[in-house]
């Protein structure tokens, strides 16, 4: 079946620096993989997400994601972070027309 | 437009209470769900609807029920409230299931005591 392992639970970072967040999924077939932005307080918003073709997509907020197949990967980039990109990020995969989330990374904002 | 629509906000039961969250949306959707947020645990599926007048139980079902009123509503209904419940409760719609961009509301946070 297919899930996703998100590496770290927690990570800080000080503004303006680059960070990543390591996403691994388990799959054998074609896969449908997401970033979720969950901000304080609110509902989960999709970032981006890779359905087929360029392996390095874009999302909103100056975020990007590369799917790498060798790896089974899909890691979260920012070059510079800003103190609003505190929130809790979730990788999420399509399995069986619906979508399984990963447990989430916390971004911490470091001034 | 408003999006997904959720009611209420907070809510606190005592053990054996019974409730219904209530959520809406306006975008025309086919597909609904209800998922529930625990620390550690990410978003875990309660139940979902692929499309008005079907439902179907995700990965932790136990002690929920739902009701797809009509294209815009589903509900989910705890008939006898259990401290394991205690979780904030999120509903989304997507235009149809699969790889299609999910919209979430803004939760409900529910205590039970």
């Amino acid at each position: 079946a297919q899930s996703v392992t998100q590496l770290d639970s927690q990570v800080p970072v000080f503004e303006e620096a680059p960070v990543e967040l390591r996403c691994n999924y388990s799959s054998s077939v074609s896969v449908y993989l997401f970033w979720y932005v969950q901000y304080p307080n609110q509902g989960l918003q999709l970032l981006l997400k890779y359905l087929s073709g360029s392996t390095l997509v874009k999302g909103i907020n100056g975020f990007e994601a590369e799917f790498n197949k060798s790896q089974t990967s899909f890691h979260l980039r920012k070059p510079s972070v800003h103190i609003s990109d505190t929130a809790e990020y979730f990788c999420a995969v399509e399995r069986d027309d619906k979508i399984i989330f990963g447990k989430g990374t916390r971004l911490h904002i470091l001034p | 437009n408003a999006g997904v629509t959720q009611t209420p906000k907070f809510q606190v039961l005592k053990t054996g209470q019974s409730m219904t969250l209530q959520c809406a949306q306006d975008m025309n959707h086919n597909s609904m769900y209800w998922y529930r947020q625990d620390p550690g645990m990410g978003l875990r599926l309660i139940y979902y609807s692929a499309s008005e007048g079907t439902t179907d139980k995700g990965e932790v079902p136990n002690g929920y029920n739902v009701s797809r009123l009509n294209k815009r509503e589903f509900s989910l209904r705890l008939e006898s409230a259990a401290p394991s419940q205690t979780s904030v409760y999120f509903c989304a719609s997507s235009e149809r299931g699969g790889f299609y961009e999910q919209y979430f509301g803004p939760g409900t946070r529910l205590t039970v005591t």
